[in-house]
C-alpha cells in the first residue's frame, strides 16, 4: 500500500459527460501529480500541484482541469468526455516539488475510466 | 521534450540477472533518475532512484554513467514475480520539471 488513495476505482460514463476523480496524498506529502495511462500512449503526465499551487503542466487537454485543496487532496475534472478519454488515471504524491532533488513519487492504484 | 527510450520487451529465466537500459539524452543537469515497476491494473511502484554512479538497495542496482545520458536497472536473480513492466522516469531539460516516463520494458521471467 503506497498510502495514496484514489476514488473511485472504476467509472463508467457516456460521451459528453463530466466526471471527477479524487486523490488523497500520503500523509506529509505536498505534491500531487496526475497521469493518464492508455494502451498506446504509456504514462502521460498531466499536471502537478504543490501545496495548493499549480507547479507544472504537461499534455493536459483544455477539457480537463484539476485543483488541490487546503487539506492537500486533489481532484481531476474531466468534461465533454470522448471515447478516447477512456484510460487509467493515476495520482501520485511526493514530499518535494520536483525531480531536481531527491524526491520520490508514490502512486495510487488508479481510476479506470470507461467512456461509452 | 525529453525523450526516453527503453527496449519494448525482454525475456529471462528465474535466477538470472536482468539489466534494462533507458536512454535519456536530454536529461536536465539536476534531474534524478527513477525506476518503477508496474503490474497489470496497478499503480507504478518505486524501485530505485539515483543521480550518478551506482546506487544499490535491497531489490535492485542502478548504474548511471558520467554523462548521465542513460541508466541501467539491474535486477539480481529474478523470480517469476518480477514479471512486470519497468519504467524509467526523468525530467525534461530546461524550465519547470516535467516528469517524463519511458514507454516501459515488459519483462517476462520464465521458469
Amino acid at each position: 500500500d503506497s498510502g495514496v488513495t484514489q476514488t473511485p476505482k472504476h467509472l463508467i460514463t457516456a460521451t459528453g459527460q463530466r466526471v471527477t476523480l479524487r486523490c488523497s496524498p500520503r500523509s506529509g506529502d505536498l505534491s500531487v501529480y496526475w497521469y493518464q495511462q492508455s494502451l498506446d500512449q504509456g504514462l502521460q503526465f498531466l499536471i502537478q500541484y504543490y501545496n495548493g499551487e499549480e507547479r507544472a503542466k504537461g499534455n493536459i487537454l483544455e477539457r480537463f482541469s484539476a485543483q488541490q485543496f487546503p487539506d492537500l487532496h486533489s481532484e481531476l475534472n474531466l468534461s465533454s468526455l470522448e471515447l478516447g478519454d477512456s484510460a487509467l488515471y493515476f495520482c501520485a504524491s511526493s514530499v518535494g516539488a520536483s525531480g531536481r532533488e531527491k524526491n520520490i513519487q508514490y502512486f495510487g492504484a488508479g481510476t479506470r475510466l470507461s467512456v461509452l | 521534450l525529453a525523450k526516453t527510450t527503453q527496449p519494448i520487451s525482454m525475456d529471462s529465466y528465474e535466477g538470472q540477472e536482468v539489466n534494462i537500459t533507458c536512454s535519456h539524452n536530454n536529461i536536465a543537469t539536476n534531474d534524478y533518475i527513477t525506476w518503477y515497476q508496474q503490474f497489470p491494473s496497478q499503480g507504478p511502484r518505486f524501485i530505485i532512484q539515483g543521480y550518478k554512479t551506482k546506487v544499490t538497495n535491497e531489490v535492485a542496482s542502478l548504474f548511471i554513467p558520467a554523462d548521465r545520458k542513460s541508466s541501467t536497472l539491474s535486477l539480481p536473480r529474478v523470480s517469476l514475480s518480477d514479471t512486470a513492466v519497468y519504467y524509467c522516469l526523468v525530467g525534461v531539460s530546461g524550465g519547470s520539471y516535467i516528469p517524463t516516463f519511458g514507454r516501459g520494458t515488459s519483462l517476462i521471467v520464465h521458469p
